[in-house]
């Protein structure tokens, strides 16, 4: 079983949607959640992240964690065709790091 | 830009080969971690360095090391290059050890023909 698991999509919605990318995750020990946002193949790029459970939100989007369940979720609210990327859950122990496949998502205009 | 450089952009050697990957992470960040991103596995942690000692170690091979020198910029090493080591490399940084918030550099891609 992988450490996280993540659709990879492809994702495809109409502009200014309300789009929502999840994972799962299997070891208990992970503390801290985030997301990377990464257009083909270029460095991912830092959106947001989460220490334990709990809700985040800055500007358009918000993160969620749900550590009994094992459950994590990045909602993007007013989806503009510039949030088109790759979506990277990432979780962390602190010394250990995992990320997801990724879920490919296409906002058209 | 996040203020991580690699360096070079691009590799491209043969099997048997042996690679130097450079990186110079963000200035004030103590940490340096190296991941491997290829289609099929997606990004694999390998390893990370705080302040110049080894502080976690993902799934890096026993071909590949690392180290990060007193001026904080980091090598990786990648020897005995198979075809299956083709892939991206990245490099990120971050101030502290939880590595919480690392800002990734542009990547090497690597092509080992």
């Amino acid at each position: 079983q992988k450490e996280v698991e993540q659709d990879p999509g492809p994702l495809s919605v109409p502009e200014g949607a309300i789009v929502s990318l999840n994972c799962t995750y299997s070891n208990s020990a992970f503390q801290y959640f985030m997301w990377y946002r990464q257009y083909s193949r270029k460095g991912p790029e830092l959106l947001m992240y989460t220490y334990s459970s709990g809700n985040k939100e800055d500007g358009r989007f918000t993160a969620q964690v749900d550590k009994s369940s094992k459950y994590i979720s990045l909602f993007i609210r007013d989806s503009q065709p510039s949030d088109s990327a790759t979506y990277l859950c990432a979780m962390s122990s602190g010394n250990q790091f995992y990320f997801g496949t990724g879920t490919s998502l296409t906002v058209i205009p | 830009d996040s203020g991580v450089t690699q360096t070079p952009k691009h590799l491209i050697t043969a099997t048997g080969q042996r690679v130097t990957l450079r990186c110079s992470p963000r200035s004030g960040d103590l940490s340096v971690y190296w991941y491997q991103q290829s289609l099929d596995q997606g990004l694999q942690f390998l390893i990370q360095y705080y302040n110049g000692e080894e502080r976690a170690k993902g799934n890096i091979l026993e071909r590949f090391s690392a180290q990060q020198f007193p001026d904080l910029h980091s090598e990786l090493n990648l020897s005995s290059l198979e075809l299956g080591d083709s892939a991206l490399y990245f490099c990120a940084s971050s101030v502290g050890r939880v590595g919480e918030t690392q800002y990734f550099g542009p990547g090497t891609r690597l092509l080992v023909l």
